[in-house]
Protein backbone atom coordinates (compact mmCIF):
# COMPACT_ATOMS: atom_id res chain seq x y z
CA UNK A 1 0.00 0.00 0.00
CA UNK A 2 1.13 3.68 -0.02
CA UNK A 3 3.04 4.44 2.13
CA UNK A 4 4.02 8.54 3.50
CA UNK A 5 7.62 8.17 6.16
CA UNK A 6 8.48 11.23 8.48
CA UNK A 7 11.98 11.61 10.15
CA UNK A 8 12.79 11.78 12.85
CA UNK A 9 10.86 10.10 14.40
CA UNK A 10 11.73 12.03 17.63
CA UNK A 11 14.04 14.63 18.49
CA UNK A 12 14.68 16.52 21.49
CA UNK A 13 16.11 19.77 21.01
CA UNK A 14 16.78 23.08 23.25
CA UNK A 15 14.52 26.27 23.95
CA UNK A 16 15.68 28.72 21.04
CA UNK A 17 16.75 25.94 18.10
CA UNK A 18 15.13 25.11 15.40
CA UNK A 19 13.69 21.43 14.10
CA UNK A 20 13.20 20.68 10.93
CA UNK A 21 10.96 17.26 10.16
CA UNK A 22 10.76 15.89 6.97
CA UNK A 23 7.72 14.11 5.17
CA UNK A 24 7.80 11.84 2.26
CA UNK A 25 5.67 10.19 0.21
CA UNK A 26 7.36 6.65 -0.86
CA UNK A 27 5.68 5.75 -3.62
CA UNK A 28 3.14 8.31 -4.91
CA UNK A 29 3.43 11.40 -5.87
CA UNK A 30 1.71 14.15 -3.32
CA UNK A 31 0.66 18.15 -4.40
CA UNK A 32 -0.41 18.30 -1.76
CA UNK A 33 0.36 17.29 1.95
CA UNK A 34 -0.97 18.34 5.65
CA UNK A 35 0.64 19.07 8.95
CA UNK A 36 -0.86 17.84 11.94
CA UNK A 37 -0.34 18.43 15.33
CA UNK A 38 -1.80 16.57 18.38
CA UNK A 39 -1.27 17.18 21.82
CA UNK A 40 -1.58 13.97 24.68
CA UNK A 41 -4.77 12.49 24.61
CA UNK A 42 -6.29 15.01 22.02
CA UNK A 43 -7.31 15.03 18.38
CA UNK A 44 -5.43 15.94 15.36
CA UNK A 45 -5.54 19.49 15.13
CA UNK A 46 -4.86 20.80 11.12
CA UNK A 47 -1.81 23.26 11.70
CA UNK A 48 -1.36 24.08 7.69
CA UNK A 49 -1.39 22.27 3.93
CA UNK A 50 1.05 21.90 2.48
CA UNK A 51 1.05 22.70 -1.48
CA UNK A 52 3.68 22.01 -4.02
CA UNK A 53 5.14 24.49 -5.72
CA UNK A 54 3.28 27.52 -3.91
CA UNK A 55 2.69 28.63 -0.58
CA UNK A 56 1.41 26.72 2.42
CA UNK A 57 -2.43 27.38 3.08
CA UNK A 58 -2.44 27.77 7.14
CA UNK A 59 -5.15 27.37 9.59
CA UNK A 60 -6.28 30.08 11.70
CA UNK A 61 -4.07 30.54 15.01
CA UNK A 62 -1.22 28.92 13.52
CA UNK A 63 1.87 31.49 13.11
CA UNK A 64 3.24 31.08 9.41
CA UNK A 65 7.11 32.61 10.44
CA UNK A 66 6.82 30.27 13.50
CA UNK A 67 6.01 27.07 11.52
CA UNK A 68 7.73 26.99 8.17
CA UNK A 69 6.41 24.73 5.53
CA UNK A 70 8.22 24.23 2.06
CA UNK A 71 6.65 21.56 -0.24
CA UNK A 72 9.86 21.38 -2.73
CA UNK A 73 8.97 18.45 -4.56
CA UNK A 74 5.99 16.24 -5.34
CA UNK A 75 7.49 13.69 -2.55
CA UNK A 76 8.57 15.95 0.12
CA UNK A 77 7.31 18.20 2.43
CA UNK A 78 9.22 19.78 5.42
CA UNK A 79 8.03 21.34 8.35
CA UNK A 80 10.34 23.58 10.71
CA UNK A 81 9.64 24.33 13.64
CA UNK A 82 11.53 28.06 13.97
CA UNK A 83 12.98 29.95 17.55
CA UNK A 84 11.16 26.24 19.88
CA UNK A 85 9.97 26.63 23.05
CA UNK A 86 8.52 24.36 25.47
CA UNK A 87 4.98 24.48 24.34
CA UNK A 88 5.56 23.50 21.48
CA UNK A 89 6.78 20.22 22.52
CA UNK A 90 3.88 17.71 20.94
CA UNK A 91 3.11 14.96 18.51
CA UNK A 92 3.34 15.97 14.87
CA UNK A 93 2.13 14.12 11.60
CA UNK A 94 1.89 14.75 8.08
CA UNK A 95 -0.57 13.24 5.62
CA UNK A 96 -0.51 13.12 1.84
CA UNK A 97 -3.85 12.45 0.11
CA UNK A 98 -3.62 9.94 -3.42
CA UNK A 99 -5.78 10.89 -5.69
CA UNK A 100 -6.12 7.98 -7.74
CA UNK A 101 -7.73 6.58 -4.50
CA UNK A 102 -10.47 8.92 -4.26
CA UNK A 103 -7.70 11.25 -2.00
CA UNK A 104 -7.42 8.51 0.49
CA UNK A 105 -5.70 10.07 3.13
CA UNK A 106 -1.98 8.31 4.19
CA UNK A 107 -0.42 9.61 7.38
CA UNK A 108 2.93 9.21 8.55
CA UNK A 109 4.31 7.76 11.43
CA UNK A 110 4.61 11.10 13.31
CA UNK A 111 7.53 12.88 15.03
CA UNK A 112 7.23 13.29 18.41
CA UNK A 113 9.40 16.95 19.00
CA UNK A 114 10.43 17.53 23.23
CA UNK A 115 11.56 20.93 23.59
CA UNK A 116 13.88 21.73 26.94
CA UNK B 1 -12.51 25.96 8.41
CA UNK B 2 -14.93 23.17 9.12
CA UNK B 3 -16.48 22.32 12.88
CA UNK B 4 -16.59 18.74 13.59
CA UNK B 5 -18.31 17.60 16.62
CA UNK B 6 -17.50 13.81 18.52
CA UNK B 7 -19.38 12.43 21.21
CA UNK B 8 -18.54 10.73 23.37
CA UNK B 9 -15.13 11.54 24.57
CA UNK B 10 -14.92 8.18 26.35
CA UNK B 11 -16.71 4.81 25.83
CA UNK B 12 -16.34 1.75 28.19
CA UNK B 13 -18.27 -1.22 27.17
CA UNK B 14 -18.44 -4.91 27.90
CA UNK B 15 -16.68 -7.24 25.49
CA UNK B 16 -19.30 -8.73 22.81
CA UNK B 17 -21.83 -5.44 23.55
CA UNK B 18 -21.75 -2.54 20.50
CA UNK B 19 -20.13 0.54 20.78
CA UNK B 20 -21.43 3.91 18.58
CA UNK B 21 -19.63 6.99 18.30
CA UNK B 22 -21.31 10.18 16.72
CA UNK B 23 -20.13 13.25 14.83
CA UNK B 24 -21.60 16.36 13.62
CA UNK B 25 -20.01 18.22 10.93
CA UNK B 26 -21.02 22.59 9.91
CA UNK B 27 -19.95 22.73 6.04
CA UNK B 28 -21.94 21.12 3.38
CA UNK B 29 -19.09 20.93 1.33
CA UNK B 30 -17.78 17.81 3.31
CA UNK B 31 -18.23 14.71 1.04
CA UNK B 32 -16.42 12.02 2.32
CA UNK B 33 -16.40 11.11 5.96
CA UNK B 34 -13.58 8.44 7.47
CA UNK B 35 -13.21 7.21 10.65
CA UNK B 36 -9.39 6.52 12.18
CA UNK B 37 -8.23 4.19 14.70
CA UNK B 38 -5.84 5.01 16.58
CA UNK B 39 -3.23 3.77 18.69
CA UNK B 40 -0.84 5.43 21.70
CA UNK B 41 2.13 6.73 19.49
CA UNK B 42 1.13 5.71 16.36
CA UNK B 43 -0.30 6.80 13.09
CA UNK B 44 -4.20 6.91 12.64
CA UNK B 45 -5.30 4.38 10.80
CA UNK B 46 -8.14 4.15 8.25
CA UNK B 47 -10.78 1.46 9.52
CA UNK B 48 -14.05 2.52 7.53
CA UNK B 49 -15.06 5.28 4.96
CA UNK B 50 -18.46 6.74 3.60
CA UNK B 51 -19.01 9.20 0.61
CA UNK B 52 -21.92 11.53 0.69
CA UNK B 53 -23.28 10.07 -1.92
CA UNK B 54 -24.06 6.26 0.32
CA UNK B 55 -26.08 6.23 3.41
CA UNK B 56 -24.54 3.41 5.09
CA UNK B 57 -21.56 1.08 4.73
CA UNK B 58 -20.66 -2.31 6.34
CA UNK B 59 -17.44 -3.86 7.05
CA UNK B 60 -17.94 -7.01 8.69
CA UNK B 61 -18.28 -5.75 12.38
CA UNK B 62 -18.12 -2.18 11.50
CA UNK B 63 -20.33 0.21 9.92
CA UNK B 64 -21.15 3.89 9.59
CA UNK B 65 -24.21 5.84 8.83
CA UNK B 66 -24.51 9.08 6.68
CA UNK B 67 -26.62 11.79 7.11
CA UNK B 68 -26.18 14.41 5.20
CA UNK B 69 -29.08 16.35 5.57
CA UNK B 70 -28.75 16.73 9.30
CA UNK B 71 -24.64 16.92 8.71
CA UNK B 72 -24.33 13.84 11.44
CA UNK B 73 -22.40 10.22 10.93
CA UNK B 74 -21.91 7.95 12.95
CA UNK B 75 -19.82 4.40 13.98
CA UNK B 76 -21.01 1.08 15.20
CA UNK B 77 -18.40 -2.00 16.64
CA UNK B 78 -20.75 -4.77 17.19
CA UNK B 79 -19.30 -8.08 19.18
CA UNK B 80 -16.71 -5.34 20.37
CA UNK B 81 -13.36 -7.09 21.64
CA UNK B 82 -10.36 -5.95 23.81
CA UNK B 83 -8.56 -5.65 20.95
CA UNK B 84 -10.42 -2.85 19.90
CA UNK B 85 -9.78 -0.51 22.76
CA UNK B 86 -8.48 2.77 21.63
CA UNK B 87 -8.95 6.18 20.19
CA UNK B 88 -11.62 6.65 17.38
CA UNK B 89 -11.22 10.09 15.38
CA UNK B 90 -13.85 10.88 12.57
CA UNK B 91 -12.81 13.72 10.01
CA UNK B 92 -15.00 15.71 7.53
CA UNK B 93 -13.39 16.90 4.36
CA UNK B 94 -14.45 19.83 3.00
CA UNK B 95 -12.76 20.91 -0.23
CA UNK B 96 -10.50 17.68 0.38
CA UNK B 97 -9.08 19.10 3.98
CA UNK B 98 -8.84 17.04 6.61
CA UNK B 99 -10.40 18.22 9.86
CA UNK B 100 -10.92 15.89 12.54
CA UNK B 101 -13.42 15.27 15.63
CA UNK B 102 -12.21 15.52 19.21
CA UNK B 103 -11.77 11.55 19.60
CA UNK B 104 -13.53 9.06 21.52
CA UNK B 105 -11.06 6.80 24.01
CA UNK B 106 -12.83 3.05 23.86
CA UNK B 107 -12.40 0.71 26.13
CA UNK B 108 -13.28 -2.99 25.83
CA UNK B 109 -13.54 -4.38 29.03
CA UNK B 110 -13.02 -8.16 28.84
Amino acid sequence: GAVVSQHPSWVICKSGTSVKIECRSLDFQATTMFWYRQFPKQSLMLMATSNEGSKATYEQGVEKDKFLINHASLTLSTLTVTSAHPEDSSFYICSAPRRDRGYEQYFGPGTRLTVT
Amino acid sequence: GENVEQHPSTLSVQEGDSAVIKCTYSDSASNYFPWYKQELGKRPQLIIDIRSNVGEKKDQRIAVTLNKTAKHFSLHITETQPEDSAVYFCAATPRNQFYFGTGTSLTVIP
